[in-house]
């Protein structure tokens, strides 16, 4: 059973353009979300992160909202760049849990 | 700075040999560990992960097992590799979770299983 979905398989953004990645867990024990950025033949690298205690973080181009309702997260990417071209996976956690369950992953093309 | 050191980055076994991937990680001390899969165009399975020396957590009942002799490796085998058991095989780490302390997870760079 999928607890973290990303239903969108890929996305196509204009260069300079934001960037929305989508993604929507089941398990409404999960406190803590993290968006990860993926090259082929390579392991995923942390990008940003965001506790259940708060709906928004940005660090630079990247922004993490939350919205535990919905039981929804969504990563901004503003501006876009063709480096940012990539899988990008979703993953959460439960509160003193040690399980990261990831989505699917969505690949990103950013056109020059 | 920690680092994770995965190998080999490549490997083509046959069905029926015998898998084993090591893992260390440099930097930390009891960490948690993890294995994972990715198989062809699929997402981030969880295989199993470790909170310490000697235990493991098994999430997904299948041909694998890990084991943790040491503090900072985590080592994947398998007595008799299976066609599906092919895929990019991921070792993470993670800081050891007390109470509500949050940490990402970190990477290592994988390993490509070929089963032919």
């Amino acid at each position: 059973d999928q607890q973290v979905k990303q239903n969108s398989p890929s996305l196509s953004v204009q260069e300079g353009r934001i960037s929305i990645l989508n993604c929507d867990y089941t398990n409404s024990m999960f406190d803590y979300f993290l968006w990860y950025k993926k090259y082929p033949a390579e392991g995923p690298t942390f990008l940003i992160s965001i506790s259940s205690i708060k709906d928004k973080n940005e660090d630079g181009r990247f922004t993490v909202f939350l919205n535990k309702s919905a039981k929804h997260l969504s990563l901004h990417i503003v501006p876009s760049q063709p480096g940012d071209s990539a899988v990008y996976f979703c993953a959460a956690t439960p509160r003193d849990g040690n399980q990261f369950y990831f989505g699917t992953g969505t690949s990103l093309t950013v056109i020059p | 700075s920690q680092t994770i050191h995965q190998w080999p980055a490549t490997l083509v076994q046959p069905v029926g040999s015998p898998l084993s991937l090591e893992c260390t990680v440099e930097g930390t001390s009891n960490p948690n560990l993890y294995w994972y899969r990715q198989a062809a165009g699929r997402g981030l399975q969880l295989l199993f992960y470790s909170v310490g020396i000697g235990q493991i957590s098994s999430e997904v009942p299948q041909n694998l097992s890990a084991s943790r002799p040491q503090d900072r490796q985590f080592i994947l085998s398998s007595k008799k590799l299976l066609l599906s058991d092919s895929g990019f095989y991921l070792c993470a780490w993670s800081v050891f979770h007390l109470g509500a302390i949050n940490s990402p997870l970190h990477f290592g760079n994988g390993t490509r299983l070929t089963v032919t």
